[in-house]
């Protein structure tokens, strides 16, 4: 069966543009989480999604947002890119445990 | 809040070496993930863990509910072992919490 997909792999975005990274789940999950991953911070919770709506949200700026769709897909968008939010984004589908994609490895320059 | 502490941070073994990577956690939990991520960042969940012990190849999990505590052991280590370990709760709905992750290099 499919795993967690996520694209693209690597992006290499300027300074105070916009991004949207997506996040395939694996067929009836209909939880999708994001987490972002630094150097200095380890693994760091960004928001879950369960049926569309979002159930839990970590403490980040309202820059970062995401949505889930019916098909339980998820997108989640950074706006007006800082250089420390370069940083590997994973996202995990979860039924009863969690399963994690390979990460968009997210380089603002 | 739950905190997470692994131990130890980095470690260096030989080939053939028995491996413990412990867990503390500090508030009671519904279950307990131990990851392994490799250079490329992409992360494999080893283990699901809420009680007791599970084994699968060389590696084996156990966990202390009573004392909040976790250790993930690897037997007859291999280079290919060599990744980042880590460890996640969770409680109910609330989101997981990561540990900081060891460091695992194992030289042949």
């Amino acid at each position: 069966k499919a795993g967690v997909t996520q694209t693209p792999r690597y992006l290499i975005k300027t300074r105070g543009q916009q991004v949207t990274l997506s996040c395939s789940p694996i067929s009836g999950h209909r939880s999708v989480s994001w987490y972002q991953q630094t150097p200095g911070q380890g693994l760091q919770f960004l928001f879950e999604y369960f049926s569309e709506t979002q159930r839990n949200k970590g403490n980040f700026p309202g820059r970062f947002s995401g949505r889930q769709f019916s098909n339980s897909r998820s997108e989640m968008n950074v706006s007006t890119l800082e250089l420390g939010d370069s940083a590997l984004y994973l996202c995990a589908s979860s039924l009863y445990g969690y399963t994690f994609g390979s990460g968009t490895r997210l380089t603002v320059v | 809040k739950n905190e997470v502490e692994q131990s130890p941070q980095n470690l260096t073994a030989q080939e053939g070496e028995f491996i413990t990577i412990n867990c503390s956690y500090s508030v009671g939990i519904s279950a307990l993930h131990w990851l392994q991520q490799h250079p490329g960042g992409g992360i494999v969940s080893l283990f699901m863990l809420s009680s007791g012990k599970k084994k699968h190849g060389r590696l084996i999990a156990t966990i202390n509910i009573q004392e909040k505590h976790s250790s993930l052991h690897i037997t007859a280590s291999h280079p290919r072992d060599s990744a980042v370990y880590i460890c996640a709760v969770f409680s109910g709905n609330t989101p997981l919490v990561f540990g900081k992750g060891t460091r695992l290099s194992v030289i042949a």
